[in-house]
Formats: structure tokens, C-alpha cells, sequence
């Protein structure tokens, strides 16, 4: 079965720099990309980017231009995103997902926990 | 950027009754590449239905979406229990984005 697992909460303080990974098993790897999605406290969810599994193209969000880093390792099925410069604002579960480019998001991980504080 | 906008932001309803969400974008969604994910709290989303109308795996068919262009409806026939969550469309061209949500509440 196809799963998404990810890594453990994280706490930072501003203007550090959080790596979240995520792995993938149940499925080709690099068949997919994956997305990557975060969810402010109490609020809604917020596309980040994606990054082609297959041969590391990438797309970010216009807003996060420039502080996000999206990578994957095809030897261990792993897809990490980095995030730097953190601000308090940047507190939120962060889930990465499977998804073709210009698909759905069909398969979820359980979310990490980013918060920022100093 | 597209801005989806979902209507109403909260709908109070009993189990048994129907459902109807809406998704309005600020322009149109190219190939109806428009999704409905559920969210209960503490839980990851997950994918209900895709291009528009198209049931994901294991979904059950009380779900079901419809429209293109930039109006998009969910409609959940007969609210059981476990369908009270928060339900985001998302549009997933070249620069996906999400709705802010409806919240689905127990009456």
C-alpha cells in the first residue's frame, strides 16, 4: 500500500532553516512527484510546491520563491523540503503528498509539526 | 493566481440530509482540473474527487462533483456521521491553489 511517512516536529528559532523529509514506499517512486502543502494553526491549506520525483524538476510558489528548497533522493524513495529565513508566520503542519504534475495530491503523509519561536 | 472561493464558510446540517458545497474560481480551471479533498482534525486531507466529477479510490458514491469553467459544486447526498469535516476544492493547473474551506457541522 502506498504510504508517505514523514519526520518528527520540529521547533526553530527565526531566521533558522527546518529540512522536513518524507518517505515513500507501496509504489514507483519515481513514477510521481511530490507536492508539498502546509496548514497554518487553525487555518487553510497552503500549496508550497512540487518537485518530478523522475528528474528533479521543480515548481514553488511564488511566495516562497527563494526561501524553499525541494529535493528527493531516488536511492531511498525520500523527498525533502527546506525551508529557510523561518519567521513565526512560517509555523505549521507541513504535509508532503503524491501527485503527478498538474494532478491531484492522492496519497497524504501524517504532517509535521514547524514551529517557529524564539 | 486563481483564488478559489467556497461557499458557505460553515454549513450546520443533520445526518441524512444533503450537502451542497460550492467553489467559485477568479478564472477558469483549465481541463476541470479541480479536486475536493475532506479534512477531519488532526488528519491529513484526503482526496475525494478529481477532474471535477471523478470519484477517487475507495470513495463512497454519496460523494459526487460537478460544473467547469469556475463553478464547481460538491454534493454529499446523505450526511452520515463520519462526513462531518472541513472540505477544500483545490485547483491544480500550473500554479495550484487551495479554497478556504467549508466546515460541515452537526445541526
Amino acid at each position: 500500500q502506498v504510504q508517505l511517512v514523514q519526520s518528527g516536529a520540529e521547533v526553530k528559532k527565526p531566521g533558522a532553516s527546518v529540512k522536513v523529509s518524507c518517505k515513500a514506499s507501496g509504489y514507483t517512486f519515481t513514477s510521481y512527484g511530490i507536492s508539498w502543502v502546509r496548514q497554518a494553526p487553525g487555518q487553510g491549506l497552503e500549496w508550497m510546491g512540487w518537485i518530478s520525483a523522475y528528474n528533479g524538476n521543480t515548481n514553488y510558489a511564488q511566495k516562497l520563491q527563494g526561501r524553499v528548497t525541494m529535493t528527493t533522493d531516488t536511492s531511498t524513495s525520500t523527498a525533502y523540503m527546506e525551508l529557510r529565513s523561518l519567521r513565526s508566520d512560517d509555523t505549521a503542519v507541513y504535509y508532503c503528498a503524491r501527485c503527478l504534475w498538474s494532478g491531484p495530491s492522492d496519497y497524504w503523509g501524517q504532517g509535521t509539526l514547524v514551529t517557529v519561536s524564539s | 493566481e486563481i483564488v478559489l472561493t467556497q461557499s458557505p464558510g460553515t454549513l450546520s446540517l443533520s445526518p441524512g440530509e444533503r450537502a451542497t458545497l460550492s467553489c467559485r474560481a477568479s478564472q477558469s480551471v483549465s481541463s476541470s482540473y479541480l479536486a475536493w479533498y475532506q479534512q477531519k482534525p488532526g488528519q491529513a486531507p484526503r482526496l475525494l474527487i478529481y477532474g471535477a466529477s471523478s470519484r477517487a479510490t475507495g470513495i463512497p458514491d454519496r460523494f459526487s462533483g460537478s460544473g467547469s469553467g469556475t463553478d464547481f459544486t460538491l454534493t454529499i447526498s446523505r450526511l452520515e456521521p463520519e462526513d462531518f469535516a472541513v472540505y477544500y476544492c483545490q485547483q491544480y493547473g500550473s500554479s495550484p491553489t487551495f479554497g478556504g474551506g467549508t466546515k460541515v457541522e452537526i445541526k
